[in-house]
């Protein structure tokens, strides 16, 4: 049974930095790209970052880039966000989600999340 | 930057069919995926690439795609099908790609 569950989030103030882990089971991490994908309170889903299985494609959303890094640690099975010069307005629940990793008819890349974890909280406020 | 648009809320009776759209610039040269999320539950993908089911989705889910606009069809809809709905697809056609989510669409079961 594929399981993603996240952690590190919490109460941090505007400006400093948290740094988030998702610890993966159930499947072959490292054959797998993954996700981080955000839901600021009633609100719907952003995608925030994604990396290739062996770290070589990085991507970044745009009102995350130079903030964020994503990476992964294949050996132990596990993927981390570190989140500098947090804003509120990056006050969301943050997913761990698996990449589904097939062809799609369009071609090119797909980028479909066949599993999410539940979520760690990230709240930023003085 | 590409832009997904839903309806805010549907509303379909119990055995209806409910349809839910997604429009995006020629949307129909691109892979959609689906996803339902119930009220404190992460999403789970309940189409992909415009109409394929994961294993263990009803066959009442079903997608299609053409155009500028992505619908996903609920046949038969239940009472446990309430919940948000989200498209999202990969946009490499622009200078930041990326992947885009719809705002989302809230099912309700009269």
């Amino acid at each position: 049974e594929v399981q993603l569950v996240e952690s590190g989030g919490g109460l941090v103030q505007p400006g400093r930095s948290l740094r988030l882990s998702c610890a993966a089971s159930g499947f072959t991490f490292d054959d797998y790209a993954m996700h981080w994908v955000r839901q600021a309170p009633g609100k719907g889903l952003e995608w925030v970052s994604g990396i290739s299985w062996n770290s070589g494609s990085i991507g970044y959303a745009d009102s995350v880039k130079g903030r964020f890094t994503i990476s992964r640690d294949n050996a132990k099975n596990s993927l981390y966000l570190q989140m500098n010069s947090l804003r509120a307005e990056d006050t969301a629940l943050y997913y761990c989600a698996k990449d589904m990793e097939v062809a799609c008819s369009s071609g090119g890349s797909c980028y479909i999340f066949d599993y999410w974890g539940q979520g760690t909280l990230v709240t930023v406020s003085s | 930057s590409y832009v997904l648009t839903q309806p805010p809320s549907v509303s379909v009776a119990p055995g209806q069919t409910a349809r839910i759209t997604c429009g995006g610039n020629n949307i129909g040269s691109k892979s959609v995926h689906w996803y339902q999320q119930k009220p404190g539950q992460a999403p789970v993908l309940v189409v992909y690439d415009d109409s394929d089911r994961p294993s263990g989705i009803p066959e009442r889910f079903s997608g299609s795609n053409s155009g500028n606009t992505a619908t996903l069809t609920i046949s038969r809809v239940e009472a446990g099908d309430e919940a948000d709905y989200y498209c999202q697809v990969w946009d490499s056609s622009s200078d930041h790609p990326g992947v885009v989510f719809g705002g989302g669409t809230k099912l309700t079961v009269l």
